[in-house]
């Protein structure tokens, strides 16, 4: 099984702010088949990025994605109050297909 | 618009079974994508059960798979979710998610809570 491990846990930013997160695989991934998710309280997760770097349909370009191997990374270049939510990655290249435990983006 | 929904009960007593539905509108069951369940414990993260495509083949959890069956009914457009033997653990919200497969869960249901208690 690929275990995946986001970092960190929680971040505490302000409107505005750029935010990268972090999310390593034991295992490389094949074919960057990682994927970024967003949910927020009482809603299902939401697909941002796929295959590393590929924006979802509708998603703002101020997401982004990249990557490969074992290494992840999400970037929000600039902060909006709707993307105050969590964010999972998920390895879609071998199964079981296995999330990251999460990384909590709040309001500072 | 491809739209999935969830059904079934909504609690389910130690040692039964958990049966879920998934109904799909605007796409096919029979596509060349895969359909998978995704399950959320309250405050807790997101985890994998298994997926099935229209053929029939599955991939499933190994943590679940002695405890799991998915199965798909292609002619009411929908597939299913089977968990026996359950504990307070698999006390979740229980999500139904389409499975593109170069993009990963591109479209899902609301969820499900389902309530394992006596």
């Amino acid at each position: 099984e690929n275990v995946l491990t986001q970092s960190p846990g929680t971040l505490s930013l302000s409107p505005g702010e750029r935010v990268t997160l972090s999310c390593r695989a034991s295992q490389s991934v094949r074919s960057s088949y990682l994927a970024w998710y967003q949910q927020k309280p009482g809603q299902a997760p939401r697909l941002l990025i796929y295959g590393a770097s590929s924006r979802a349909t509708g998603i703002p370009d101020r997401f982004s994605g990249s990557g490969s191997g074992t290494d992840f990374s999400l970037t929000i270049s600039r902060l909006e109050p709707e993307d105050f939510a969590v964010y999972y990655c998920q390895q879609y290249g071998s199964s079981p297909k296995t999330f990251g435990q999460g990384t909590k983006v709040e309001i500072k | 618009q491809v739209q999935l929904q969830e059904s079934g009960p909504g609690l389910v007593k130690p040692s039964g079974t958990l049966s879920l539905t998934c109904a799909v509108s605007g796409d096919s069951i029979s596509s060349t994508n895969w359909w998978s369940w995704v399950r959320q414990p309250p405050g807790k993260g997101l985890e994998w059960i298994g997926e099935i495509y229209h053929g029939g083949n599955t991939n499933y959890n190994p943590s679940l798979t002695s405890r799991v069956t998915i199965s798909v009914d292609q002619s009411k457009n929908q597939f299913s979710l089977k968990l026996t033997s359950v504990t307070a653990a698999d006390t979740a919200v229980y999500y139904c998610a389409r499975d593109h497969s170069s993009s990963s869960l591109d479209y899902w249901g609301h969820g499900t809570l389902v309530t394992v208690s006596s």
